[in-house]
């Protein structure tokens, strides 16, 4: 079976110090991967997404960059937070064997505060 | 055009009342329709998705009515309980190598 993890669940960091969220997937080959961050009581907002390696599609323009070193490891950077980057941020996956990749599946979560 | 409109934002509904969320999409190019399930400190869970080949889907208590016509689907939960008070998303995509579209979710508390 496939699981996706993302560390760390919780990170405070103060503002304009660097920042490096992972994500794996296991179980899986050749997955789309996606970065979501969603707002205190907000919506789901894609910052990227990845078909491949070294393959990003940026979303938004904004303080955050991606990269995806392997094949199941996505991850999201920023060289200086903004206190407006707080947040949930959600990785998530697609393309299970025999499934659609529109079929997203989401990782835990990494709470993310900027003071 | 690529927008998913949800409404209401929040919903209160009485234990064993049926639960209704409404979605709409502009996109008439988009022919796959979930829904997912948010708990609080969780990431979102996929519930039940439609294709527009149907008119309904139901799996449990959970039902997705979907009408193409009208541009419009929506999630029914019957017999609603306490357990099913999440935050609710609706999405859209293209069928094949797409990202979703998501709509702003909708707050459901179920009290007893």
């Amino acid at each position: 079976s496939q699981t996706i993890h993302q560390w760390p669940a919780t990170l405070v960091q103060p503002v304009g110090s660097p920042l490096s969220l992972e994500c794996t997937v296991e179980g899986t080959s050749n997955p789309n991967l996606y970065w979501y961050r969603q707002a205190a009581g907000r919506g789901l907002q894609l910052l990227f997404y990845s078909v491949g390696i070294g393959q990003i599609s940026s979303e938004v323009p904004q303080n955050l960059s991606a990269s995806r070193p392997q094949d199941r490891q996505f991850i999201l950077s920023s060289k200086k937070l903004l206190l407006s980057d707080s947040g949930f941020y959600l990785c998530a996956w697609s393309g299970r064997q025999g499934r659609s990749y529109n079929e997203q599946f989401f990782g835990p979560g990494t709470r993310l505060t900027v003071l | 055009q690529q927008q998913v409109k949800q409404s209401p934002q929040s919903l209160i509904v009485q234990k064993g009342g049926i639960s209704i969320i409404n979605c709409a999409y502009e996109n008439t190019a988009f022919d796959y329709f979930p829904w997912y399930q948010q708990f609080p400190g969780k990431g979102p869970a996929l519930l039940i998705a439609i294709r527009p080949d149907v008119s309904e889907k139901k799996e449990g208590r959970f039902t997705i009515s979907f009408n193409k016509s009208a541009k419009q689907f929506s999630l029914h939960i019957m017999d609603s309980q306490p357990g099913d008070s999440a935050t609710y998303f609706c999405a859209a995509s293209i069928w094949g190598n797409t990202p979703l579209v998501f709509g702003k979710g909708t707050r459901l508390s179920v009290i007893a």
